[in-house]
């Protein structure tokens, strides 16, 4: 069955350092989102891309965020200079348009 | 804006009785789209069940069904003969069909089924 896959599964940095976040949508998908949950806390959204441009973005996505399809399977989301409250698990999701599918996140420490 | 609420921070219920959780929201948008989501104690997202707001029957996916009510705008997920492995967190979701793309949680209900 094909899946959203993430990586890394866990990645931990300095403060101030920059991340990149991989995901690979499933293949025939067209509508790609990263999602953040802090822990214990609602999945909240943060950018939705669409022909190969964002469709939509939350107060969240600020200019420190960007995302990328760099070529026809990777989708990523870059964290230019992370802050201590950037800590959270970091959900991709893709849909041909009914269900969004997760991939299983990238948990993100930052120290 | 559209708005989903899930009022139960924590549900229990007793292995194989039925439970129902809570789901209502709120939009403008008279397409729209709602999900439920399991999230165990691994993290990842397990999509459940689907209803679209112009179904005409309620959605029922094995042991899940969803409790459309669209005059109370309650999407209310029932599981039945719950099961241990039912422990879990549960996410409500909608997305609006017009307005935007995005799916928008609510806060989650955290549900612990005991023998």
């Amino acid at each position: 069955e094909p899946e959203v896959t993430q990586t890394p599964s866990h990645q931990v940095t300095q403060m101030g350092q920059e991340v990149i976040l991989r995901c690979v949508p499933i293949s025939n998908h067209l509508y790609f989102y990263w999602y953040r949950q802090i822990l214990g806390q609602k999945v909240e959204f943060l950018v939705s891309f669409y022909n190969n441009e964002i469709s939509e973005k939350s107060e969240i996505f600020d200019d420190q965020f960007s995302v990328e399809r760099p070529d026809g399977s990777n989708f990523t989301l870059k964290i230019r200079s992370t802050k201590l409250e950037d800590s959270a698990m970091y959900f991709c999701a893709s849909t041909s348009g009914g269900e969004l599918f997760f991939g299983e996140g990238s948990r993100l420490t930052v120290l | 804006a559209q708005k989903i609420t899930q009022t139960q921070p924590g549900m229990f219920v007793q292995e194989k009785e039925a439970v129902t959780l809570d789901c209502t929201y709120d939009t403008s948008d008279p397409s729209y789209g709602l999900f439920w989501y399991k999230q165990p104690s691994s993290g990842e997202m397990i999509f459940l069940i689907y209803q679209g707001s112009y179904d005409q029957q309620n959605a029922t996916e094995g042991r899940y069904s969803l409790n459309f009510q669209k005059a109370r705008k309650s999407a209310n997920l029932v599981i039945s003969a719950s099961q241990l492995g039912d422990s879990a967190m549960y996410f409500c979701a909608m997305r609006e069909v017009y307005n935007t793309d995005k799916l928008i949680f609510g806060t989650g209900t955290r549900l612990q089924v005991f023998p």
